[in-house]
């Protein structure tokens, strides 16, 4: 079945540092992929999408490809705030569903 | 639009009890899904709903959860009776269609005694 994976965190980052996490993905067809974002004691919110192979997601700074001949999706952003503290979740739907198959999540920690 | 509604943000309950978590999904999204998340199994699939219609209800743990969707406008998930290996944080999201992203509502913190 169709499968998730994520760098595991916590990830600390200083305040303007650059940021990578990695999240790679098993899938059959062509699936569509997300990045969510979870503040402390809020719900998910979607950060940014891709729909194609090549396709790049971008939103409030961050970044992200859709890589088919790596079966990648990984998160970047080049000055990370403080403010950019939370969990990261990378997800796919697969064009034969509609459910979202969501990696373990990435919490990113920045210091001032 | 004031997104998903989800109450009670905060629940706590003894062992046996029955609990209520209840959804209002944003309008005109037909799909509505229920999630539990916990540090030990991440965010799961419970079940989901396409026109107040149950599609999969596979991640139901089992016979003590049920969900009903009377109308496009009000969802409710239901656990009865609970027990402490219930205790997580219930989310349920909302979405248009099949590949467009979902809207979560704000979670309600479940804890069994």
């Amino acid at each position: 079945g169709d499968s998730v994976t994520q760098m595991e965190g916590p990830v600390t980052l200083s305040e303007e540092a650059f940021l990578t996490i990695n999240c790679t993905y098993t899938a059959t067809g062509y699936p569509s992929l997300f990045w969510y974002v979870q503040y402390p004691g809020e719900g998910l919110q979607l950060l940014l999408k891709a729909t194609k192979a090549d396709d790049k997601g971008s939103n409030k700074g961050f970044e992200a490809t859709y890589r088919k001949e790596t079966t990648s999706f990984h998160l970047e952003k080049g000055s990370v705030q403080v403010s950019d503290s939370a969990v990261y979740f990378c997800a796919l739907t697969n064009n034969a569903g509609n459910m979202l198959t969501f990696g373990g999540g990435t919490r990113l920690m920045v210091k001032p | 639009d004031a997104g998903v509604i989800q109450s009670p943000r905060h629940e706590v309950t003894e062992m046996g009890q029955e609990v209520t978590l209840r959804c209002k999904p944003i309008s005109g999204h037909d799909y509505l899904f229920w999630y539990r998340q916990t540090m030990m199994r991440g965010l799961e699939l419970l079940i989901y709903f396409n026109n107040n219609v149950p599609i999969d209800d596979s991640g139901m743990p089992e016979d003590r959860f049920s969900a009903k969707m009377p109308n496009a406008s009000f969802s409710t998930l239901k656990i009865q009776p609970s027990e402490p290996r219930d205790s997580a944080v219930y989310f349920c999201a909302s979405s248009p269609d099949r590949v467009g992203g979902y809207t979560f509502g704000s979670g309600t913190r479940l804890t069994v005694v």
